[in-house]
């Protein structure tokens, strides 16, 4: 099946430390997104990548950091700088002819 | 001011009702606009994109007034199904494609 996968579904994480969460696609996208949505609110932008080797930070980045060496991954690491990593974290990719985005099913974060 | 309103909701109908949902956004320069249905600890899927004309998808429509920059989506005879927060997103064509999001309106259909 095609589409975006993301792992785990549930992360634990505990004081000052680092953990990552992954996130794949084989739609053949160039561009990924990484989002996150707290209770009652919207999603807001933490990094993007529109091509391999590249991204740029979104509108919430401290914390965070991403890489993309292959097309099909994007993985967003939570820094034990990000104070309040409590939230629900969506990876999203785009086709370049289109800008609309499909999201994977998210990974839970909690802080221990 | 956010860069995109939505109607605070919730909303509780009937089965069978019309509901309309509203959204502003703020950037004039704003060139896609689109409506995401998000079910209870789920991803955001893709509702129908909003076309200057108006479109209508089923039971959905769409409508857009730029010179209000207005978004509105009215779902007619409301299933139970269509119980879920909509978002309505706005691309303003920046660097990346980025989107913004509303913060959703919550829809609950009731037997």
């Amino acid at each position: 099946d095609g589409g975006i996968t993301q792992s785990p579904k549930y992360l634990f994480r505990k004081e000052g430390q680092n953990v990552t969460l992954s996130c794949e696609q084989n739609l053949n996208h160039d561009a990924m997104y990484w989002y996150r949505q707290d209770p009652g609110q919207g999603l807001r932008l933490i990094y993007y990548s529109q091509i391999v080797n590249d991204f740029q930070k979104g509108d919430i980045a401290e914390g965070y950091s991403v890489s993309r060496e292959k097309k099909e991954s994007f993985p967003l690491t939570v820094t034990s700088a990000q104070k309040n990593p409590t939230a629900f974290y969506l990876c999203a990719s785009r086709s370049g002819s289109t800008e609309t985005q499909y999201f994977g099913p998210g990974t839970r974060l909690l802080v221990l | 001011r956010k860069e995109v309103e939505q109607d605070p909701g919730p909303f509780n109908v009937p089965e069978g009702a019309t509901v309309a949902f509203n959204c502003t956004y703020s950037n004039s320069a704003s060139q896609s606009f689109f409506w995401y249905r998000q079910d209870c600890r789920k991803e955001p899927k893709l509702l129908m994109s909003v076309y200057s004309s108006g479109n209508e998808d089923g039971r959905f429509t769409a409508q857009l007034n730029r010179a209000s920059q207005y978004i509105s989506l009215l779902i007619r005879d409301s299933k139970l199904s269509d119980s879920a927060t909509y978002l309505c997103v706005v691309n303003v064509l920046r660097s990346g494609s980025r989107l913004t999001f509303g913060e959703g309106t919550q829809l609950t259909v009731n037997p």
